[in-house]
């Protein structure tokens, strides 16, 4: 059983405009909580994350929220652009080894 | 520097068959993993070493084994591959073990089982 879902498996959006990624966990005990992007045929490459003891993390145009009570999380693109086209999993951890990965939201940035 | 390579690229297999997937890495990393890709389900984890001379199982460890004699090499074996073995696989690796630890992705070998 999954305990991460990304349940929008693809978005498209307009450059320069928002582009929002959405994730649900299931799992209370995760408190570490990531976005990697994957480019086709290259492994994925980290992007962002954040602790649970945070609820917004930003790194330049890209922000994650942490809504710990609705067991979600978003990640923010501003503004999109045509390099941001790339499958983007969210992932969750509890602090062990092992990471948990969403089934990724494939995203086109249209020009 | 290369990173994190992976071989072969793509194979082709008939079940039954045994495989040994490739995983170098030149950056002294101590930890190492492999997952799957699966359509829909996202990266499971396979195994994953701490560090050299050890390994631990993962979400999804049947049917696999990796060994880790030494820092840089981490390689997947089917012993008998099924086609359910059909898959995208990553290997990926850390500084330290731990998930704070960024993980570094390798290109991925497509695996075929027919």
């Amino acid at each position: 059983d999954q305990q991460v879902k990304q349940n929008s498996p693809s978005l498209s959006v307009q450059e320069g405009r928002i582009s929002i990624l959405n994730c649900d966990y299931t799992n209370s005990m995760f408190d570490y909580f990531l976005w990697y992007k994957k480019y086709p045929a290259e492994g994925p490459t980290f992007l962002i994350s954040i602790s649970s003891i945070k609820d917004k993390n930003e790194d330049g145009r890209f922000t994650v929220f942490l809504n710990k009570s609705a067991k979600h999380l978003s990640l923010h693109i501003v503004p999109s652009q045509p390099g941001d086209s790339a499958v983007y999993f969210c992932a969750a951890a509890t602090n062990d080894y092992k990471l948990s990965f969403g089934a990724g939201t494939t995203v086109t940035v249209r020009a | 520097i290369a990173g994190i390579t992976q071989a072969p690229t793509s194979q082709i297999l008939a079940a039954g068959r045994r495989m040994t997937l490739r995983c170098t890495q030149d950056m002294r990393h101590n930890a190492m993993y492999w997952y799957r890709q699966d359509l829909g389900l996202g990266l499971r984890l396979i195994h994953y070493s701490n560090t050299a001379g050890t390994t631990g199982k993962g979400e999804v460890p049947d049917g696999y084994s990796v060994s880790r004699a030494n820092t840089d090499d981490f390689p997947l074996t089917l012993a008998s591959a099924v086609p359910s073995q059909t898959s995208v696989y990553f290997c990926a690796s850390s500084e330290l073990a731990g998930v704070y630890n960024e993980q570094f992705f390798g290109p991925g070998t497509r695996l075929t089982v027919l």
